[in-house]
C-alpha cells in the first residue's frame, strides 16, 4: 500500500518570501515522487518528479524538492514566492512496481502581495 | 509534446440522462489511461484504470455499470456517467501514460460535471 500525507491544508506566505509545502509518504518499496500545481478549475500540471540519483530535484518555475529517504519526506520549496504561485499543490507517490498515483490531500497556498 | 485533453470542458446534464466524456492524447500513444474524481477543494481520488482493447479495472467503491469506461484505441478513452444524478456532479480528469516517458502520467484539463 502507498499513501501521501501533506500536513497543511493552507500555507500563506507574503510575496519574496521563501515557500515550502511538506510531503511525507509510505511505499512498501522505493517511491517515484511527483509535485503537481492546480488552478481553479483546471488539470493538474506538472512540477518536478524523483525518480533516482540526487536527491535535489529542480522542476518548472523555480521550484525544487528534496527527497530524504530517513524521513520519508519530499518537500516542496521556492526561495522567493511569487502571487502567482498561489494555487492547490498536490504531491503524489508511486511504488516502482506499480503505476497507480496515490495523492495527497493537496495543500492551498496564498501569496499576498 | 505529452498533450491530452479532454471534451468537454464543462456539462450540465439533467438528472436520469447519461454524458459522455472524452480524454485524447493528442502527440502520443496512450498505453494506459486513467481516470480521477476530484471534489471541491479535495484531492483526485482514483475511479479506474483502462488500458486499450481491454475492460477497465475499478477501484474499491466505484460502480462499474454506472461510470462505463470505454479505451477502444490508443489516443481515445471515454467516460459515460450514466443515469446521472446530482451526487454525480463532479471535475472528472483523465490522465494517460505512453510515449517515450514511462515514469509520468500526463494529465487533462479536467471536466466540470453538473447534474441539475
Amino acid at each position: 500500500a502507498q499513501s501521501v500525507a501533506q500536513p497543511e491544508d493552507q500555507v500563506n506566505v507574503a510575496e519574496g518570501n521563501p515557500l515550502t509545502v511538506k510531503c511525507t509518504y509510505s511505499v512498501s518499496g522505493n517511491p517515484y515522487l511527483f509535485w503537481y500545481v492546480q488552478y481553479p478549475n483546471r488539470g493538474l500540471q506538472f512540477l518536478l518528479k524523483y525518480i533516482t540519483g540526487d536527491n535535489l530535484v529542480k522542476g518548472s518555475y523555480g521550484f525544487e524538492a528534496e527527497f530524504n529517504k530517513s524521513q520519508t519526506s519530499f518537500h516542496l520549496k521556492k526561495p522567493s514566492a511569487l502571487v502567482s504561485d498561489s494555487a492547490l499543490y498536490f504531491c503524489a507517490v508511486r511504488d516502482r512496481g506499480d503505476y497507480k498515483l496515490s495523492f495527497g490531500a493537496g495543500t492551498t497556498v496564498t501569496v499576498r502581495a | 509534446g505529452a498533450v491530452v485533453s479532454q471534451h468537454p470542458s464543462r456539462v450540465i446534464c439533467k438528472s436520469g440522462t447519461s454524458v459522455k466524456i472524452e480524454c485524447r492524447s493528442l502527440d502520443f500513444q496512450a498505453t494506459t489511461m486513467f481516470w480521477y474524481r476530484q471534489f471541491p477543494k479535495q484531492s483526485l481520488m482514483l475511479m479506474a484504470t483502462s488500458n486499450e482493447g481491454s475492460k477497465a479495472t475499478y477501484e474499491q467503491g466505484v460502480e462499474k455499470d454506472k461510470f462505463l469506461i470505454n479505451h477502444a484505441s490508443l489516443t481515445l478513452s471515454t467516460l459515460t456517467v450514466t443515469s446521472a444524478h446530482p451526487e454525480d456532479s463532479s471535475f472528472y480528469i483523465c490522465s494517460a501514460r505512453g510515449g517515450t516517458n514511462r515514469y509520468e502520467q500526463y494529465f487533462g484539463p479536467g471536466t466540470r460535471l453538473t447534474v441539475t
